[in-house]
């Protein structure tokens, strides 16, 4: 099976830069998905395939994906931020949907 | 606009089976997959299975802990998709969400139901 790895946590001052990794074999021949979770929430999507922005997400959100990891950026980090981010990929070896354990990004 | 709305909160014994529905509306029922995921407490997001409401055709995640216990079908008269999950353990106790995908060869899930509790306790 196709594993992603995600740092547990993740801390930033308001304002400042985030970044959020996914580790996956060859990840960079894969489309890498992110969404964020708030307490309570169902999941939201905020970047497609790599890098687009769904409609309504701001432009602080961003993505790439290269090599073994793709990241999602959040700049000029706000409080509203503090969430915990999944990326998930189409695994089609095997027909499945992966997810990886998550980032909770802390807002400090 | 687009909606999933699930059924209610269950508390089920160890070994009873659940089945949770999934109404949507908003859109044409055939043209979108739609998944199942599942998030125990303070956990993350694992996904279970996937189902094509044109044809009926279903993935299922391989791992263990599901295997021979889930079951997902749908309805097109009412544009309902259902999740059954057989001999509940206590380790099933979760949040079930289903999930839509974009569209064809789509592989991300752009719509999300509500989500249902799950409780399995004696």
């Amino acid at each position: 099976s196709y594993v992603l790895t995600q740092p547990p946590s993740v801390s930033v001052a308001p304002g400042k830069t985030a970044n959020i990794t996914c580790g996956g074999n060859n990840i960079a021949t894969k489309s890498v998905h992110w969404y964020q979770q708030r307490p309570g929430q169902a999941p939201v999507l905020v970047i497609s395939y790599d890098r687009d922005r769904p409609s309504g997400i701001p432009e602080r959100f961003s993505g790439s994906n290269s090599g073994n990891t793709a990241t999602l950026t959040i700049s000029s980090v706000e409080a509203g931020d503090e969430a915990d981010y999944y990326c998930q990929v189409w695994h089609s070896d095997s027909d499945h949907f992966v997810f990886g354990a998550g980032t909770k990004v802390t807002v400090i | 606009q687009v909606q999933l709305v699930q059924s209610g909160a269950e508390l089920k014994k160890p070994g009873a089976s659940v089945k949770v529905s999934c109404k949507t509306s908003g859109y044409t029922f055939t043209k979108y997959g739609v998944s199942w995921v599942r998030q125990a407490p303070g956990q993350g997001l694992e996904w279970m299975a996937w189902i094509n409401p044109y044809n009926g055709n279903i993935y299922y995640s391989q791992k263990q802990i599901f295997q021979g216990r889930i079951s997902v079908t749908r309805d097109t008269s009412t544009n309902t998709v259902f999740m059954e999950l057989g001999n509940l353990r206590s380790d099933d106790t979760a949040i079930y969400y289903c999930a839509r995908d974009c569209g064809t060869d789509c592989q991300n899930f752009d719509y999300w139901g509500q989500g249902t509790l799950v409780a399995v306790s004696s």
